[in-house]
């Protein structure tokens, strides 16, 4: 069975403090790994596609990168409003995406 | 260039009650997936449709149902509702996945209370 963890569950940084949210995955077949970010209440928003390892991909303070096993969104001097849920979603051999349970992150300003 | 739009965005509905919630996909986008979403948790995936046809389907059960239309739109009908459907209902939509896995784009949401 297909799985997706993420950790850690939350993170609290302060503002301009660096640092990596980590999704492991054992996942047959992998044909896309997925980074979105959630707000509450609302539609989780796209932020990257990955689909071999070593891509790597960039949007303004976020990097997200990918290895066989794991990926890797990297945030640099974060702000305040960088604060939401980050999903890591995986695209399987079975045509279904396998979500994981997100990590919280809050950027204290 | 709309994205995905879902109507209504909230929703009150009592035990036992029938509910269609409706999507729009993103202009392009030829199938449409549904997704559960409980407080605190990540979405689950209910069913998705392409060719007008249920394409997959999750662990949910019959009373769970959709309709996808000619101009791509989709509907998700649940019936004889229980206080446990509470939650946030998401629709994305994508191109169909036919070699490498299309990039699903999600709409705000239909948040659904039963009382």
């Amino acid at each position: 069975e297909d799985q997706v963890t993420q950790s850690p569950e939350a993170l609290r940084l302060q503002e301009g403090e660096s640092s990596s949210l980590n999704c492991s995955y054992t996942v047959s077949g992998l044909r896309g790994l997925f980074w979105y970010r959630q707000d509450p209440g609302k539609g989780p928003e796209f932020l990257f596609t990955l689909y071999s390892a070593g891509e790597e991909k960039e949007k303004e303070r976020l990097k997200a990168t990918l290895t066989k096993k794991e990926s890797f969104l990297h945030i640099t001097a974060p702000k305040p409003e960088d604060s939401a849920t980050y999903l890591c979603v995986c695209g399987g051999s079975n045509y279904k995406l396998t979500f994981g349970k997100g990590t919280l992150l809050t950027v204290n300003p | 260039d709309a994205g995905v739009t879902q109507s209504p965005t909230h929703l009150i509905k009592t035990r036992g009650q029938q509910v269609t919630l409706r999507c729009s996909p993103k202009s392009g986008h030829d199938t449409v997936s549904w997704y559960q979403q409980a407080l605190g948790q990540g979405p689950q995936f209910i069913f998705q449709y392409y060719e007008e046809e249920e394409r997959q389907r999750g662990n949910f059960p019959d009373r769970f149902s959709g309709h996808q239309f000619p101009n791509y739109s989709s509907e998700l009908n649940v019936n004889a509702l229980l206080l446990g459907d509470s939650a946030l209902y998401l629709c994305a939509s994508s191109l169909f996945p036919t070699g490498g896995e299309e990039t699903q784009y999600f709409g705000p949401g239909t948040r659904l209370l039963v009382l």
